[in-house]
């Protein structure tokens, strides 16, 4: 069955630098991968969606890359912020009915 | 735009009572909801996909007398937990999206503990 891992359970940085979040999977070939923010006791916020053929996407301070040979995405905050604390939850296509299988997430903490 | 709100955001009952889980699209019309429990630092485990007017497809191991979808219109799903039982007490999220495949939009999730 699919597999999806988000390295780091926690990662804290400095104000200002870039937060750089891992996802990789295994046992599957998605479509698409997505990724969302979380905050604690909410739903998560739709941030970015990457296709198999993309290799990047940006919107503003945010990047995303997906390597279909690696298994991988790599989630990057540039100029990072205190409100960009938050949990960041990468999701898979499920192949089924648009479904989506999320990873753990991690809980990114930006110090001032 | 893409708004989607969850009602209630927290419920407390007693063992053995049923609770219901309104979801709605406020400003698009969703053919796709998904339910979804989450655990504490867990992630987000899918119970069951529904598409409007059809019978809702379950995950494995969900049991689907005890969690009912209704997806009666394409601004409506519910969820129901029926006889819950303190092992039930969870955060329910759910999501929907115009077109299967789409971008999913979150409800705020419900609190369910049960007592």
């Amino acid at each position: 069955s699919q597999k999806i891992e988000q390295n780091s359970e926690a990662l804290n940085i400095q104000e200002g630098k870039t937060a750089t979040l891992t996802c990789n999977y295994t046992n599957y070939s998605p479509a698409y991968l997505q990724w969302y923010r979380q905050d604690p006791g909410r739903g998560p916020v739709f941030l970015l969606l990457i296709r198999e053929n993309e290799k990047e996407k940006r919107k503003e301070r945010l990047k995303v890359t997906f390597d279909t040979t690696l298994k991988q995405s790599l989630f990057h905050i540039t100029a990072s912020q205190p409100a960009d604390s938050a949990t960041y939850l990468c999701a898979l296509d499920g192949g089924s009915q648009g479904n989506l299988i999320f990873g753990k997430g991690t809980k990114l903490s930006v110090k001032p | 735009g893409a708004v989607v709100s969850q009602h209630p955001s927290r419920v407390i009952c007693k063992s053995g009572t049923s609770v219901k889980i309104e979801c709605r699209s406020l400003d698009f019309q969703a053919t796709t909801m998904f339910w979804y429990r989450q655990f504490p630092k867990q992630s987000l485990m899918l119970m069951a996909t529904s598409n409007e007017g059809s019978k809702a497809t379950y995950e494995q191991g969900v049991e689907k007398d005890k969690f009912l979808i209704n997806h009666a219109s394409l601004t409506l799903s519910t969820l129901t937990v029926t006889s819950a039982h303190p092992e039930d007490s969870s955060f329910y999220i759910c999501s929907a999206s115009r077109v299967s495949w789409d971008i999913q939009y979150f409800g705020a999730g419900t609190r369910l503990s049960v007592l």
